[in-house]
């Protein structure tokens, strides 16, 4: 069946620009999950979306960073004015809620900014 | 707060070699503990995991012991092949007073190169 998307799989961009990012879950799976892996660090926890409960946003290194998630489906992460610092490996998962040890991930969206 | 410390890689075997990579946590409450593994342009999947104390998760000949009274989760596998390469990483879930906590924390990756 199908797993976790994402896109797009890269993305170069000029600092100060905006970014899109898009996550689309597993059909039915009701928990979604935003992680970043840093070059020679382990993935960070960024946010988590559950339902129509409000996110966890505790994750979030800035408020140039947002993300929503419509209609408990597809979710989107901003990032806003990039820096540098934001290049990384940005990974979504998602899972069943009563299920939430056993996360499946896409493939990542691998961010450059110059 | 919690952590993951897993041995820094690379780590290149021949095949059919014996492969261990050490892991160990600090944690705050009790934790699940998991190794999944990331394989050349594929998303994480989850290997094995183990739930309590004494518990010993095993999948594709992989086998990890959660071993409570040195807070370690070492991964091993008794003979290595080569579609085993890939990035293995070491991860715990805490559960909270409320009895759920989504957030993984994983350590930071360890590279692991079969060679023919």
């Amino acid at each position: 069946g199908a797993g976790v998307s994402q896109s797009p799989s890269n993305k170069v961009t000029e600092k100060g620009k905006d970014v899109e990012l898009r996550c689309d879950p597993i059909s039915g799976h009701t928990a979604l999950y935003w992680y970043r892996q840093s070059l020679g660090q382990g993935l960070e926890f960024l946010i988590y979306f559950q339902g129509n409960s409000a996110p966890d946003k505790s994750g979030l290194p800035s408020d140039r960073f947002s993300a929503e998630r419509t209609g408990g489906s597809v979710s989107t992460l901003t990032i806003q004015r990039t820096q540098q610092e934001d290049s990384a490996v940005y990974l979504c998962a998602s899972s069943l809620v009563q299920y939430q040890e056993t996360q499946y991930f896409g493939p990542g969206t691998r961010l450059l900014v110059l | 707060g919690d952590s993951v410390t897993q041995m820094e890689g690379p780590v290149t075997l021949s095949e059919e070699a014996f492969l261990t990579i050490n892991c160990t946590y600090t944690a705050t409450g009790y934790p699940s503990l998991f190794w999944y593994v990331q394989y050349p342009g594929e998303g994480l999947q989850l290997l094995l995991k183990a739930t309590k104390a004494d518990d010993k998760g095993s999948n594709k000949g992989f086998e990890a012991t959660y071993r409570k009274e040195t807070t370690s989760f070492h991964l091993e596998k008794g003979s290595v092949q080569v579609s085993d390469s890939a990035v293995y990483f070491c991860a715990l879930r805490v559960l909270n007073s409320g009895g759920s906590n989504y957030k993984l924390t994983f350590g930071k990756g360890t590279l692991l190169t079969v060679n023919p």
